[in-house]
């Protein structure tokens, strides 16, 4: 099983926004509506921003959110903060009880 | 709440097993997975197991060296990896899963160094 393919990184200023990608296949990505997305600052552990897509957790801003087309899934941070500067990861079941992790991106708030 | 035993040290070839304690939550009503990040790395699934009924799944790369059990008494899941490289070091993280690939929350992580 492959990672899925994200960019290594992505940046912009403050109140612009930046969108990521999550590149899979038919087997995981384009198969299933199990994509997540998890922020994670250094030395810490993910924290789920993103389920189902595009449904957000309790708590999560709305700045965040998130889609899928085919075997690409994107996560779209509005109105960057300074306090979104992290590392991002997205997730899929990828069948027969498998899942799988992007290769993650560092996000860099300018 | 997840709450992971502490660090470890380990030389090659040993084994090290992680436990992951539960609360907050019925402990037989969610899997839980674990999952590894090598230092400076991404996220890695490692496989899950289903507290209710003891039965596991392992990603295909460690079949044969990790081992997930569960003691249902004390809501505590516990990951064995055995025959230990260096290669293994990492922090490596219990995580509830919520249907459909849903990871929340997430334990603090339990480094494990291996090294001789």
């Amino acid at each position: 099983q492959s990672a899925l393919t994200q960019p290594p990184s992505a940046s912009g200023s403050p109140g612009q926004s930046v969108t990521i990608s999550c590149t899979g296949t038919s087997s995981d990505v384009g198969d299933y509506k199990s994509v997540s997305w998890y922020q994670q600052h250094p030395g810490k552990a993910p924290k789920l921003i993103i389920y189902e897509v595009n449904k957000r957790p309790s708590g999560v801003p709305d700045r965040f959110s998130g889609s899928k087309s085919g075997n690409t899934a994107s996560l779209t941070v509005s109105g960057l903060q300074a306090e979104d500067e992290a590392d991002y990861y997205c997730s899929s079941y990828a069948g027969r009880n498998n899942y799988v992790f992007g290769t993650g991106t560092e996000v860099t708030v300018l | 709440q997840l709450v992971q035993s502490g660090a470890e040290v380990k030389e090659p070839g040993a084994s090290v097993k992680v436990s992951c304690k539960a609360s907050g939550y019925t402990f037989t009503d969610y899997y839980v997975h674990w999952v590894r990040q090598a230092p400076g790395q991404g996220l890695e699934w490692m496989g899950w197991i289903n507290p209710n009924s003891g039965d596991t799944h392992y990603a295909q790369k460690f079949q044969g060296r990790v081992t997930m059990t569960r003691d249902m008494s004390i809501s505590t899941a516990y990951m064995d990896l055995s025959s230990l490289r260096s290669d293994d070091t990492a922090v490596y993280y219990c995580a509830r899963a919520i249907p459909a690939a849903t990871f929340d929350p997430w334990g603090q992580g339990t480094l494990v160094t291996v090294s001789s």
